[in-house]
């Protein structure tokens, strides 16, 4: 079976910019995540799907960040505008059911903001 | 909101050594718990899990729960290079789910 999928892996962006990260989840799972990682923040929670259904908008990343399933299959995560504290990198990931089992994390989107 | 809080920060141990990693959390009513590991550039990946109190082992790592403490650790036996990376614990309570900032973890030759 495939894993989890990102594109792209890799982003440069200006100050200002819009930018959108893709991701497919493993075929079947019901949960998708989206998460942004920093040496100083750890692993922070974006948005989280059950089933295509928004169920965690993430809280103070509302303003910027906006995360969409339009099918089961595919998830976008759309940052508007970019701002240097952005640079992250985004990963997501998809689960079964978070509940009791884990979460199968893509390789990620490495993100630079100038 | 629960506080899921990881112990050491940092962590350098000879090969072979024995290594524990620890985790608190806040939430009593928690019901999963699992260690994720990362090596470097690359993405998280499930080591173990545990739901209930008491031992799970699974060839050289033994993960312990204990609920009543509100802590869980992760043992690794006989420790190797291959083992060097970010070790991060997950806890999941009724309707959310955290993970900790991470034990980077080192291990010489």
């Amino acid at each position: 079976d495939a894993g989890v999928t990102q594109t792209p892996r890799h982003e440069v962006a200006e100050k200002g910019q819009t930018i959108i990260l893709k991701c497919e989840p493993v075929s079947g799972h019901n949960d998708l995540f989206w998460y942004r990682q920093t040496k100083i923040q750890g692993l922070e929670l974006l948005s989280y799907f059950r089933s295509k259904s928004l169920m965690e908008d993430g809280g103070a990343f509302k303003d910027r960040f906006k995360a969409e399933m339009l099918n089961s299959s595919f998830s976008t995560l759309k940052i508007q505008p970019t701002e240097p504290k952005d640079s992250a990198v985004y990963l997501c990931a998809s689960s079964p059911d978070w509940v009791q089992d884990t979460q199968y994390f893509g390789p990620g989107t490495r993100l630079l903001v100038l | 909101q629960q506080k899921v809080q990881q112990s050491p920060e940092s962590l350098i141990v000879p090969e072979g050594a024995m290594t524990s990693l620890n985790c608190t959390f806040s939430d009593s009513a928690s019901q999963y718990f699992a260690w994720y590991r990362q090596h470097s550039g690359k993405a998280p990946k499930a080591l173990m899990s545990i739901f209930s109190n008491g031992e799970k082992e699974e060839g050289r790592f033994t993960i312990h729960l204990n609920k009543a403490s509100l802590h869980f650790s992760l043992h690794i036996r006989d420790s190797q290079p291959s083992d060097s990376a970010l070790y991060l614990c997950a806890v999941t309570g009724y309707q959310n789910f955290y993970f900790g900032k991470g034990t980077s973890l080192t291990v010489i030759p």
